[in-house]
Parts: structure tokens; sequence; C-alpha cells
């Protein structure tokens, strides 16, 4: 169980133009999602946390209206990358938040590679 | 803000030998949670530790969280190849919505 699914892994875009990016949690119903932003050799920025059906929650110097997150249900947020530019590549990762109980787990997708060129 | 020192950063090691990660914070947290990663790939759930001084082993890797909660060791002993990768720890907080991560340990296993 805990399964988290993302969604493409590599994109590769025109400057300027959008992307958008999926993030599932495939066996279990998130209560929280976050997106992270990896830079080579880097440990993880968070990025944003996203609550369904409430805006999402954005970490500073991360701007909203570059990063639109949407979280439609329980087990699928969205992320979309708006007039991207080269500066934008990177490594994308979103997680899901599992109750384990006693305590919160978080289950990361496999990332998503962007590249704009 | 809460604050995670992961050390050390890198560490090459020949295959066999042992090895211990270290992650320390002035913060304490609801639980620990630790991750590997390997490249292009997202982080991968190794365990969690809850309860100060508790001690969780995974095979050849061992977790301890202190007793205060304010940090965490790994300890991998007679390491092999196969666990070359990127080791984060993440604290939550006391809501248990949200992790800090570590600056993470990058671990390469020689054969």
């Amino acid at each position: 169980g805990a399964v988290v699914s993302q969604h493409p892994s590599r994109v590769i875009c025109k400057s300027g133009t959008s992307v958008k990016i999926e993030c599932r949690s495939l066996d279990f119903q998130a209560t929280t999602m976050f997106w992270y932003r990896q830079f080579p050799k880097k440990s993880l920025m968070l990025m944003a946390t996203s609550n369904e059906g409430s805006k999402a929650t954005y970490e500073q110097g991360v701007e909203k209206d570059k990063f639109l997150i949407n979280h439609a249900s329980l087990t699928l947020s969205t992320l979309t990358v708006t007039s991207a530019h080269p500066e934008d590549s990177s490594f994308y990762i979103c997680s899901a938040s599992r109750w384990g109980g006693s305590y919160n787990e978080q289950f990361f997708g496999p990332g998503t590679r962007l590249t704009v060129l | 803000t809460q604050l995670l020192e992961q050390s050390p950063q890198f560490l090459s090691i020949q295959e066999g030998e042992n090895l211990t990660v270290y992650c320390n914070s002035s913060s304490v947290f609801s639980s620990l949670q630790w991750y590997r990663q390997e490249p292009g790939e997202g982080p991968v759930l190794l365990v969690t530790v809850v309860t100060g001084g508790e001690v969780k082993k995974l095979k050849r890797l061992t977790f301890q969280f202190g007793d205060a909660r304010k940090d965490s060791s790994l300890h991998i002993t007679a390491a092999q190849p196969g666990d070359t990768g990127l080791y984060l720890c993440a604290g939550a907080n006391y809501a248990g919505n949200m992790l800090t991560f570590g600056g993470g340990t990058r671990l390469m296993v020689k054969p």
C-alpha cells in the first residue's frame, strides 16, 4: 500500500508554455499533498502544501501565480508551471500524507523532470 | 522555523564497512522519517520513529530516535553497493502535516 504516482515522469517544453503535473495517491486517500522541488544533488525544498477543496499554502519565495496548484479530490493534486522559463527546469516531486494511527507519514511520487528550452 | 542538520553530507566507503548518519536539531519533532532516494526517482520511506529512545531495525539498517526527540541516527552494518543512494531524514511537526528535511547524505559504497 501507500503508492503515489506522478505523471508525466519527464517533460520538455518551450519557454513560455505551461506544463501540468499530476500527482495521485493510488491506494489511499491523502489528507494532504505536498509539492517539492529538488535541485541536483540537493535535498527537497517544499514549495506548497495542498489540502483537498481549499487553497494551497505556499512557502515563502514561491510564486503562487507561477505554480498553480489544484487539489480536486482526496487522491489527486496537480501542479501547473505557468509560462515556464529555463530557470524553472528542475525535478518536481509530490508526496501524499497518510495517517498511520498515531502519526502522519508522507509517501513520495517518482518525480517529474521538467526541462524548459 | 525548524532546522535539521544532517551529517555527513558525503560518504564514500568500501563494501563491508559500517557507517552512521546523523540528524540533529534544536527542535523537538513528533516523529522522524528516514528516506532513501536513487537518482531520478522519488524518496522511498524506510522507517518512521515516534517514541523518544526508540530503536528500529530493518535488516542491516538500525534507526534510533533520541530520547528528547531532537535527533536521530541511521547505522548501516556491512554496507553493500546496493546501499548507494541519497539518505534523507525528515522531522514532522506536532500537527503532523509538515516535514522538515535534512540536507541529505550521499552514500557511495564501492565493491
